[in-house]
Parts: C-alpha cells; structure tokens; sequence
C-alpha cells in the first residue's frame, strides 16, 4: 500500500519556467490537498479539492493552478516559476467528510532560480 | 477566520525533563485540534487528536476552550521525541473541510 505518492522529489527550475508536481494516492480518499512548507512560515494550504472535478483556493493560491480530473490525482502546476515558490511542496488526502487525518506523501522540494 | 498560533519555534531540553509544546487558537465555532509530528527524513503525520483523548507515546493535551489552548506535555522527553510539531485546526465541514497549521516548533531532546 503506497499511501500518498508526490512526484518528482526534487526539481530545480529557472524562473519562468513551468512544472505540474503529481499527487496520487491510492486509498479512495475524497479530499486531496496541496501544502507548501516554508521556514518560519509552516504548512501553508494552496489548493484543495473535495472530490473528483472540484478544486478550491486555499491561503496561498496565487502563482498555482491544481486539477483533480480523476479521483486518486490531484495535480499542482506552477505556469511561471518565481524565486518566491521556492519552498518543500506536500500532498495530503483524507477519508472523512470531515477534517479527520491527513495522510501526506513524502514532499517535492522546488527550488527555483 | 480560524488560526492557530505555536508561540515558540525551538524548545530544547535534556533528557528526562518534562516538556510542554504551547498551541493557541482562535476560532469561533467548535474546534477540532490535531497535532501532527514530522521525525527527520520522514514524511509528516497524526501524533493526537484532542477528541480521542489518548496518550501517543506518552504526549497528551487537552482542549482548554476557556484559555482556547491545546498545548502538548510530556513527563519525561526522550530523544526520540526530537522532531517538528505542528498543532493544527480543524474548521468546516463538507465543502469546506481543511485542517489549519501552526508555524511549527522544534523540539530538540538532548542527551
């Protein structure tokens, strides 16, 4: 059972570049959400969607652009790359209709020149 | 609108000491609080969940919704407590269902 799987792990862009970061999971969970991890700063929400078809905004939305077309992937693409998305990028699903627990993959570290 | 506040970012305490990871909340609905543990080189996960009101390796916290605290104690740290922690809260259901986060703090357990 892989859980929550992020590919790739690591990436370096140049700025202005652009990049999809793969989220799957593959425990029939509904909820699926993207976080990036900052010194200082903690988990910060970006997207999150609540079932195949839907996405919603989250914190830190700006700069990002998900899609959940099928119900165990949940993609973030970066259109343009900026310096300031330079951060650890994790993925979380959840079962319940409710907040419960998040399971998260293993982080996708961007860096970004 | 909801957040969490983890006034700290490093505690550092020897072994056998009592530890307390501080957490604060605001929020004006009824609270859902989780803390979430990262060890090195692994991928972040549920240490507690303030409504099963277990013990999880020997850490507990409590809800105090009058001081809208959900702060993690342990007796005795050991080394292997030594990670990130994150307090994080629960708001919404249904279509709005996501976990808020703290900044973190690190806990460093020295020998």
């Amino acid at each position: 059972n892989a859980g929550v799987t992020q590919t790739p792990k690591f990436r370096v862009l140049k700025t202005g570049q652009s990049m999809t970061l793969l989220c799957a999971q593959d425990m029939n969970h509904e909820y699926m959400y993207w976080y990036r991890q900052d010194p200082g700063m903690g988990l910060r929400l970006i997207h999150y969607s609540v079932g195949e078809g839907t996405t919603a905004k989250g914190e830190v939305p700006d700069g990002y652009n998900v899609s959940r077309l099928k119900k165990q992937n949940f993609l973030l693409g970066l259109e343009s790359a900026a310096p300031s998305q330079t951060s650890v990028y994790f993925c979380a699903s959840s079962y319940s209709t409710d907040t419960g627990e998040l399971f998260f993959g293993e982080g996708s570290r961007l860096t970004v020149l | 609108a909801q957040r969490v506040t983890q006034p700290e970012k490093l505690l550092s305490v020897f072994k056998g000491a009592p530890v307390e990871l501080k957490c604060n909340y605001s929020y004006s609905g009824s609270p859902e609080l989780f803390w979430y543990v990262q060890y090195s080189r692994q991928r972040l996960q549920l240490l507690l969940r303030h409504i099963s009101r277990e013990s999880i390796k020997g850490f507990t916290a409590d809800l105090n919704k009058g001081e809208t605290s959900f702060h993690l104690k342990k007796p005795f740290a050991q080394e292997e407590d030594s990670a990130m922690y994150y307090c994080a809260l629960g708001v919404c259901r249904g279509a709005n269902s996501k976990l808020t986060f703290g900044k973190g703090i690190t806990l460093s357990v020295r020998p």
